[in-house]
């Protein structure tokens, strides 16, 4: 069955700390993996995506995320965390095909402490 | 830069009732997606929408769901007949031919059933 795990439920970072949200798949074909990012009352916004080529992907306000076929991982890493990155977090897996679903993890809700 | 749209941002009813829950999709995008969020749950797909026909649809999509284009920039989700546990936080979200597997996701409408 195809899912997307996140294990972790909530995190809190201190700011300026480093940060690194899990993700782990289960897909059928060759992944399309996401992460969106959630603050409150707001919509889903693309983080960043893993569709082929090099493993390490940059994304937006500073985030990156490594695709690691062997473990099934998509862990989404930001070297030092700032009080607005406070949100929720959310991992997805999909096929490049449009007009499929994307499956989403349970999300993680980061809290950044002063 | 351009972004999905929805309408109205908050929409209380009472069980039993229609809803239409709005989106304006980006204008260039062809693939119209709507899916919902209960409360502390994680997002789940609901129904993929192209060329004026159903792509994919998902199992909590039945008959008391239905989605149109009614125009050239509007997409809807309509609920026939409400029920307690239709409240939740409904995305629309959109992705164009090219670059598949990238879905835009609007604001949501947090929908109350009462």
């Amino acid at each position: 069955a195809q899912s997307v795990t996140q294990p972790d439920i909530h995190i809190t970072v201190s700011e300026g700390a480093s940060l690194e949200l899990r993700c782990n798949y289960s897909y059928g074909a060759t992944p399309y993996l996401f992460w969106y990012v959630q603050s409150p009352g707001q919509g889903l916004q693309l983080l960043l995506k893993y569709f082929s080529g090099d493993t390490l992907v940059q994304g937006i306000k500073g985030f990156e995320a490594e695709f690691k076929r062997s473990q099934s991982s998509f862990n989404l890493r930001k070297p030092s965390v700032h009080w607005s990155d406070a949100a929720e977090y959310f991992c997805a897996v999909g096929p490049n095909q449009a007009g499929t679903a994307l499956i989403f993890g349970k999300g993680t809700t980061l809290s950044v402490s002063s | 830069e351009p972004e999905v749209t929805q309408t109205p941002s908050h929409q209380v009813t009472q069980m039993g009732q229609e809803v239409i829950l709005r989106c304006v999709p980006i204008s260039n995008h062809l693939y119209f997606y709507w899916y919902r969020q209960i409360l502390g749950q994680k997002v789940e797909f609901l129904v993929s929408f192209y060329n004026n026909e159903i792509s994919e649809k998902s199992e909590i999509f039945d008959d008391q769901f239905s989605v149109e284009r009614p125009d050239g920039s509007n997409f809807t989700l309509k609920i026939r007949s409400t029920k307690l546990e239709d409240s939740a936080m409904y995305f629309c979200a959109s992705n164009p031919t090219v670059g598949a597997g990238e879905q835009y996701f609007g604001p949501g409408t947090r929908l109350t059933v009462t």
